[in-house]
């Protein structure tokens, strides 16, 4: 079954370091590939995404992240933290062949940011 | 536009009982997906309602049923509580078309069930 794997669950960061979030996924085929984030009482929201194309791909708030389709990874990357990133991270997977509505998410990371 | 609403934001109940969430997509999303989450199990999807057929569906018992009306709403209903039904239910749209979409949650139902 598919699955995503998240390897870090809790980090904690200093404002300004710069931050790396793993995440794999177990899907040979054409995916979809989506971060999320989930701020402390607020709900779900995209962090950016990968269809196709180039692999490097920017979302909001000087989020990025990478798909390397030899290693099954889409890891997130931000050079420089803030405070206000403090919140949970979660990767999310989706088979990109046909019509699905179906996202397999990884367990997720909370991200503490210490000012 | 308006996004996701889902309505209450909060419920209780008693184990055997069972409830009714409720979900409003984005105006012209025409898929709603169901998602639940938990502490122990992170996000797990439920299924997924298109023009008012289920498109997809998740490892969940029977007692998770949902429907769609013609309007798109989507309502959502477990039946029999149990104590591990608890969670944050999450509902999510898009407009359904081919790959290539993205879902934009909902502030989701906290289900506490006693």
């Amino acid at each position: 079954a598919q699955s995503v794997s998240q390897h870090n669950h809790h980090v904690i960061l200093s404002e300004a370091a710069s931050l790396e979030l793993g995440c794999n996924y177990s899907y040979g085929g054409t995916v979809n590939l989506f971060w999320y984030v989930q701020y402390p009482g607020q709900h779900l929201q995209l962090l950016l995404k990968y269809f196709s194309g180039d692999p490097l791909v920017k979302g909001i708030k000087g989020f990025e992240a990478e798909f390397i389709k030899s290693k099954f990874s889409f890891n997130l990357r931000k050079p420089s933290v803030q405070w206000s990133d403090t919140a949970e991270y979660f990767c999310a997977v989706r088979e990109g062949s046909g019509n699905t509505g179906k996202l397999i998410f990884g367990q997720g990371t909370t991200l503490q940011v210490k000012p | 536009k308006a996004g996701v609403t889902q309505t209450p934001r909060y419920l209780i109940k008693t184990r055997g009982q069972q409830v009714t969430l409720s979900c409003s997509p984005i105006s012209g999303h025409r898929s709603v997906s169901w998602y639940q989450q938990t502490p122990g199990q992170g996000l797990q999807f439920l299924f997924e309602y298109f023009s008012e057929t289920q498109r997809n569906k998740g490892n969940f018992p029977g007692r998770f049923s949902g429907r769609q009306f013609s309007n798109s709403r989507s309502e959502m209903n477990v039946s029999t509580l149990e104590l591990g039904d608890s969670a944050l239910y999450l509902c999510a749209s898009s407009a359904g078309l081919a790959g290539g979409e993205t879902q934009y949650f909902g502030p989701g139902t906290r289900l506490l069930v006693l």
